[in-house]
């Protein structure tokens, strides 16, 4: 077993629809948990950053995060074709400045 | 926000010679560099993490000798792929991270593509 599982897609959504991505993990140590959006050919991009289980919204994004069940989530409201990309999820035991342990992504297809 | 560039974007070069890719941290200190690299629709895989004015530390399978890397100051570090074959091929990207900063994570700069013929 995969220490990060993540469905590599590719999940193809109409624009304005609900989206949401998932990981599982295996790792009960690890503590902070952090969403990236990597375009094509181009370097991840930090969106999401959360410690421990809960919520956390910025603007049409959330993340959460159920320790117990080793799972995490993005969710995106009212999706663009902008958001198209794909999205790795990360994980780390000490810090998010730490080694991190990222999913195999998840390709998004906004479709206008 | 945290801003990381890197140089090349993107370089083509001869089998047998050595590229050096630089990782800079534009706007914050960086104690801690961090390289990987990305085959096509593959996630990224760690290949050594450094700190400021040290040996970096290499994952296992990635020979050391072959990507030398260079953390002279906390504002650059640098990787140079000795020797390079066809199959060094790859997206490299960095990250860096400073342990002060109040959101604790990595920022990642924007790639660079190497091609080896």
């Amino acid at each position: 077993q995969k220490e990060v599982e993540q469905d590599p897609g590719p999940l193809s959504v109409p624009e304005g629809a609900i989206v949401s991505l998932n990981c599982t993990y295996s790792n009960s140590a690890f503590q902070y948990f952090m969403w990236y959006r990597q375009y094509s050919r181009k370097g991840p991009e930090l969106l999401m950053y959360t410690y421990s289980s809960g919520n956390k919204e910025d603007g049409r994004f959330t993340a959460q995060v159920d320790k117990s069940s080793k799972y995490i989530s993005l969710f995106i409201r009212d999706s663009q074709p902008s958001d198209s990309a794909t999205y790795l999820c990360a994980m780390s035991e000490r810090s998010g400045y730490s080694t991190l342990t990222f999913g195999k992504g998840t390709m998004l297809l906004v479709s206008p | 926000g945290a801003v990381v560039s890197q140089h090349p974007s993107w370089v083509i070069c001869k089998s047998g010679t050595s590229v050096k890719i630089e990782c800079r941290s534009l706007d914050f200190q960086a104690t801690t560099m961090f390289w990987y690299r990305q085959f096509p629709k593959q996630s990224l895989m760690l290949m050594a993490t450094s700190n400021e004015g040290s040996k970096a530390t290499y994952e296992q399978g990635v020979e050391k000798d072959k990507f030398l890397i260079n953390h002279a100051s906390l504002t650059l570090s640098t990787l140079t792929v000795t020797s390079a074959h066809p199959e060094d091929s790859s997206f490299y990207i960095c990250s860096a991270s400073n342990a002060l900063a109040e959101q604790e994570t990595q920022y990642f700069g924007p790639g660079t593509r190497l091609l080896v013929l």
